[in-house]
């Protein structure tokens, strides 16, 4: 049973430019959630992705964007680098039952480091 | 106030010991509480969960939920050094699909 995967591992970028983040979901699941974790610090919620659609969105610019595929996969895109966007980048997948959100499941996450 | 809240610093533990470990939570109406492990460059693995009032047990580890005083605790027993790593709470607020996470504490056993 093939959990969740993230690519790339790590990436370096410098300031300004765009960046492209992609989760494949736990087998099974249709949900996809992505958060930022800078050194020291908890997970933030970014956004969830159900139904090829953003579900909900937490406190982070509009830079941030991201889409879900048919298959479930899911990409986080990042424009405009800043500093300040350096961290580890986590992908959670679950899966909604009559309208219940069930754990989520964290993928290996992607470090950035953006110069 | 913050959501999630993890105030105690490292905790050092001698191996075989009880590692405890509180965080507490602002939102009332939360419902489901979670307990992940990180190990250091890796990301949370999923170790509880918990839903109502009381104790949930797991192998070596024991959940506590106390929604009336809005805490939640973990317990690890007969502690190894393969659980020194930071343990994240986790909350999913009413009417959210998000986690808020706490901090994080880190765990350090001492063999």
């Amino acid at each position: 049973d093939a959990g969740v995967t993230q690519s790339p591992t790590h990436l370096i970028k410098t300031r300004g430019q765009q960046v492209t983040l992609r989760c494949s979901p736990k087998s099974g699941h249709d949900t996809v959630s992505w958060y930022q974790q800078a050194l020291g610090q908890g997970p933030q919620f970014i956004f969830q992705y159900y139904e090829e659609e953003e579900r909900q969105r937490g406190n982070f610019p509009d830079r941030f964007s991201g889409h879900q595929f048919p298959n479930y996969s899911s990409e986080l895109n990042v424009n405009a680098l800043l500093l300040g966007d350096s961290a580890l980048y986590l992908c959670a997948s679950s899966l909604v039952v009559a309208g219940y959100q069930e754990t989520q499941y964290f993928g290996p996450g992607t470090r950035l480091l953006v110069l | 106030q913050k959501e999630v809240e993890q105030n105690s610093g490292p905790l050092s533990v001698p191996e075989g010991a009880i590692a405890s470990l509180n965080c507490t939570y602002s939102d009332r109406g939360s419902q489901s509480f979670f307990w992940y492990r990180q190990y250091s460059g890796k990301s949370p693995e999923l170790i509880m969960s918990i839903y109502s009032n009381g104790d949930k047990e797991d192998g070596r580890f024991t959940a506590q939920l106390n929604k009336a005083s809005q805490y939640v605790s973990l317990l690890i027993r007969d502690s190894q050094p393969s659980d020194s790593a930071t343990y994240l709470c986790a909350v999913n607020p009413p009417g959210n699909n998000r986690l808020a996470f706490g901090k994080g504490n880190q765990v350090v056993v001492i063999p």
